[in-house]
């Protein structure tokens, strides 16, 4: 059963507008949340992260929004860029346990 | 939904000995399995890409004979860490996929290894 899912595959986005990557979670235990990006033949690098008691959190370009009561969390990328062009990965964790239970990835294509 | 497994969870061993993690792919196929390990900072390192019968691909920087990767069957693939010393205490990670060419992922839960 997968506890964390993107539903979308690919998305496709405007240089310079905004891109919004999505995340759904099922299990209501997860408190933290992050994103990765990732780039062919390298590891996910660590994008930002939300605690469950936020319900947003902005770091640059990049914004994370958490609705508990959705249990849905999105990655807004403003202004998109050439080089944010990569494969998204959300993931989830439970306080206290390192354990982390990924999205299967959404790959983002930022057109010139 | 795809579920890939790991197994053991957590290891502590002695340095010196070695340690073989699983990672299984429960309900499909998988014919290319990757192995990670997580630094601080959260992000994953890609140590290899296995594919099923055939010889992992290391990343470089990588030693092949100290994490030896064996893919043996498309549900299974192992790394097993020889001679663990304490700098390899670490948390690894795998991830399945079920076709070249895709992006999807599937991860395991990891594995916490504590090298004394």
């Amino acid at each position: 059963d997968q506890q964390v899912k993107q539903n979308s595959p690919s998305l496709s986005v405007q240089e310079g507008r905004i891109s919004i990557l999505n995340c759904d979670y099922t299990n209501s235990m997860f408190d933290y949340f992050l994103w990765y990006k990732k780039y062919p033949a390298e590891g996910p690098t660590f994008l930002i992260s939300i605690s469950s008691i936020k319900d947003k959190n902005e770091d640059g370009r990049f914004t994370v929004f958490l609705n508990k009561s959705a249990k849905h969390l999105s990655l807004h990328i403003v202004p998109s860029q050439p080089g944010d062009s990569a494969v998204y990965f959300c993931a989830a964790q439970n306080f206290g346990n390192e354990k982390l239970t990924f999205g299967t990835g959404t790959r983002l294509t930022i057109i010139p | 939904g795809a579920v890939v497994s790991q197994h053991p969870s957590r290891v502590i061993c002695k340095s010196g000995t070695s340690v073989k993690i699983e990672c299984r792919s429960l309900d499909f196929q998988a014919t290319t399995m990757f192995w990670y390990r997580q630094f601080p900072k959260k992000s994953l390192m890609l140590m290899a890409t296995s594919n099923e019968g055939s010889k992992a691909t290391y990343e470089q920087g990588v030693e092949k004979d100290k994490f030896l990767i064996n893919h043996a069957s498309l549900t299974l693939s192992t790394l097993t860490v020889t001679s663990a010393h304490p700098e390899d205490s670490s948390f690894y990670i795998c991830s399945a996929s079920s076709g070249s060419g895709t992006d999807t992922q599937y991860f395991g839960p990891g594995t916490r290894l504590t090298v004394l």
